[in-house]
Formats: structure tokens, C-alpha cells, sequence
């Protein structure tokens, strides 16, 4: 039963425009958040985080959101550019009661391509 | 600083043998996990390792799995014997202290693209 989930697996966007991508989690038994973007041939690296005390995280472009009483998240990101294109994986921390060792749960990933 | 290295990149064997994958963490990072991607679907946790010992191995998907990471440097991941479901890319990542202590983020290696025919 996947607990973190990426519904569109693909997301095309203009350049300039606002690019909006989506996560659902199943339970509250997270209390982090995070992104990963990822491109081809290469492993996803770190882009944004929120704790589940917050409902938003702003950093330059990228803005979390978090809604928990809809188990939703989202990734903002304004304006988007060509070089954002990528997988972006959504991936939840459970927390220490559930988690000894920290490790995260992730959902599927969505592909942005952001057309110049 | 070097980053997170794992080898081969690519792996191409056939049902029934073994294949032996290697990482390299980031010097200093005690904290080695293992990933696994599989058709394009989520990221799937394997194992945990704090230095040479195994912390979490809920992911492993059976015992044709095995993990080592002797002196707590690298680690290695062997398949043996290796079956189709096993085709995939599977992630190395480390961490200074563990993920359950604030939001340290992972670092994940370029992956292994396992192909078994």
C-alpha cells in the first residue's frame, strides 16, 4: 500500500509560468516533508523540506505548502524555467516512533518539462 | 568534497546469476542507506547502515539480498541469484547524522541501472 503518492506522472509547463506539482499522503504518521528533484542518469538531490508543524516553506522560486488536514502537499514553483525540467519526487519522513533510522518514503515522481 | 560514488553504473546479467553493487559514501558520512527504483515507480527504501551495522533492513525484498558494509566505509549490495524483478536503479545515499534528526537531507549516488535478462 504506497502511504505517499504522485498522481501525474507528467507535467508540461511554459517558461515564466508557475508550476504546481502535487503529493498525497495517506496518514499522519509523518512529521517531515521533502523534495527531491531529479534529472536523467543522475540520483535526486535535496530541493526543499517542510516540518509538519508548518504549512508553508518559501526558498527563492520554490515554495512548499502543506495542508494537513487534506494529507496534500504541493511544490510552487515561479517563475519556471527550462532548466527546471526533471523528475520531482515528493518523500516523507515518518516519525521517530515509526522510524528508527530515518529513512523516507517517496512517491512516484512527476516529470516537469517547462517548454522555452 | 566528492560526492556519494556508486559502481558499475550499468549492470546487465542474466537470470540466475550474481552481481555485486558498490558505494562509496561521502567521507565522514556514518550514515549509508540503500534505494531502489523499480519501472519507473517510487523509490523504494532497502536498508540503513550507522557505520558497519545494519540500523534498518525493512526493505530488503528477500535473503537472494545481502548488504555489507565492512569497517563502516563502503558498502556493497549483492544479488545473488538474481531474478527479473530485480531490474531496476538502485540508489546509494549518506547522511551525516541520521534523517530522524532534523531535516539533514540525503545524498544520493548517480545509481546502478540493473538490467537482469
Amino acid at each position: 500500500d504506497q502511504q505517499v503518492k504522485q498522481n501525474s506522472p507528467s507535467l508540461s509547463v511554459q517558461e515564466g509560468r508557475i508550476s504546481i506539482l502535487n503529493c498525497d499522503y495517506t496518514n499522519s504518521m509523518f512529521d517531515y516533508f521533502l523534495w527531491y528533484k531529479k534529472y536523467p542518469a543522475e540520483g535526486p538531490t535535496f530541493l526543499i523540506s517542510i516540518s509538519s508543524i508548518k504549512d508553508k516553506n518559501e526558498d527563492g522560486r520554490f515554495t512548499v505548502f502543506l495542508n494537513k488536514s487534506a494529507k496534500h502537499l504541493s511544490l510552487h514553483i515561479v517563475p519556471s524555467q527550462p532548466g527546471d525540467s526533471a523528475v520531482y519526487f515528493c518523500a516523507a519522513r515518518p516519525r521517530p516512533l515509526y522510524n528508527q533510522g530515518g529513512k523516507l518514503i517517496f512517491g512516484q515522481g512527476t516529470e516537469l518539462s517547462v517548454k522555452p | 568534497e566528492a560526492g556519494v560514488t556508486q559502481f558499475p553504473s550499468h549492470s546487465v546479467i542474466e537470470k540466475g546469476q550474481t552481481v555485486t553493487l558498490r558505494c562509496d559514501p561521502i567521507s565522514g558520512h556514518d550514515n549509508l542507506y540503500w534505494y531502489r527504483r523499480v519501472m519507473g515507480k517510487e523509490i523504494k527504501f532497502l536498508l540503513h547502515f550507522v557505520k558497519e551495522s545494519k540500523q534498518d533492513e525493512s526493505g530488503m525484498p528477500n535473503n537472494r539480498f545481502l548488504a555489507e558494509r565492512t569497517g563502516g566505509t563502503y558498502s556493497t549490495l549483492k544479488v545473488q541469484p538474481a531474478e527479473l524483478e530485480d531490474s531496476g536503479v538502485y540508489f546509494c545515499a549518506s547522511s551525516q547524522v541520521p534523517q530522524r534528526q532534523g531535516s539533514s537531507p540525503l545524498h544520493f549516488g548517480n545509481g546502478t541501472r540493473l538490467t537482469v535478462t
